[in-house]
């Protein structure tokens, strides 16, 4: 049973390119999670997709940044016009729903490390 | 509104000897509990969780934590440190009940000594 996948693993830009960051739930998982951590700092929440859906996007950055989750393929995160403070770690969830209907515990994957040059 | 304090951003205990890591939450509703491990350039790996039930929750590599309502607490421990124990433990909280997003406290880095 394949855990999380994400790809790139390492992605370098240049300042002002685009970086697109790759993301499989586990199977049977239909709930996506993107997270930063930026160097000596924990995990800060970004978004929460469901299939074709964005359901909360409140740690989102105003500008630059999207996420999607099509019906079929990969969560994909876009960062339009990179920055050097967009160097960081990236890392995606995902969860089954519980017993109870909801979206139960968060397995992670290996995270895309992002670095701006 | 829910947060997550993690007292001490580094600790080391010697091999064999009792780890503790400590984490305060505060959250608006009954929450969800976790603790996750990361190793170097790695993900995050699930230690274990606590949602409903017996207070006292018994997770992978021989840790366990104990919520106490009471205290806003919910500390890791381990009776006796190994070396592969050596990483960053975060705890993290989630509101229960509903679809929701996890606050991470900001880390424990654990190092144990020979």
């Amino acid at each position: 049973n394949a855990g999380v996948m994400q790809n790139p693993r390492h992605l370098v830009r240049r300042r002002g390119q685009e970086a697109r960051l790759r993301c499989s739930p586990m199977k049977g998982h239909s709930h996506v999670y993107w997270y930063r951590q930026l160097p000596e700092e924990g995990l800060k929440f970004m978004v929460y997709l469901q299939k074709e859906n964005i359901i909360d996007e409140s740690g989102m950055p105003k500008e630059r940044f999207s996420a999607e989750f099509p019906k079929e393929g990969p969560s994909i995160l876009r960062i339009q016009q990179v920055v050097r403070g967009d160097s960081a770690a990236y890392f995606c969830a995902s969860s089954p729903l519980n017993a109870g209907e909801f979206p139960d515990t968060q397995y992670f994957g290996p995270g895309t490390r992002l670095t701006v040059l | 509104a829910q947060s997550v304090t993690q007292l001490g951003s580094h600790v080391s205990v010697s091999e064999g000897a009792l780890v503790l890591l400590r984490c305060n939450y505060s959250s608006s509703v009954p929450p969800y509990l976790f603790w996750y491990v990361q190793y170097p350039n790695q993900g995050l790996q699930l230690l274990l969780k606590y949602t409903t039930g017996a207070t006292l929750v018994k997770g992978i590599n021989g840790f366990e934590a104990e919520f106490k309502k009471s205290e806003t607490s919910f500390h890791l421990t381990k009776p006796s440190a190994h070396m592969s124990d050596a990483a960053e433990y975060f705890c993290a909280v989630s509101p229960s009940g509903s679809a929701r997003q996890l606050t991470f406290g900001s880390g424990t880095q654990l190092t144990v000594l020979p």
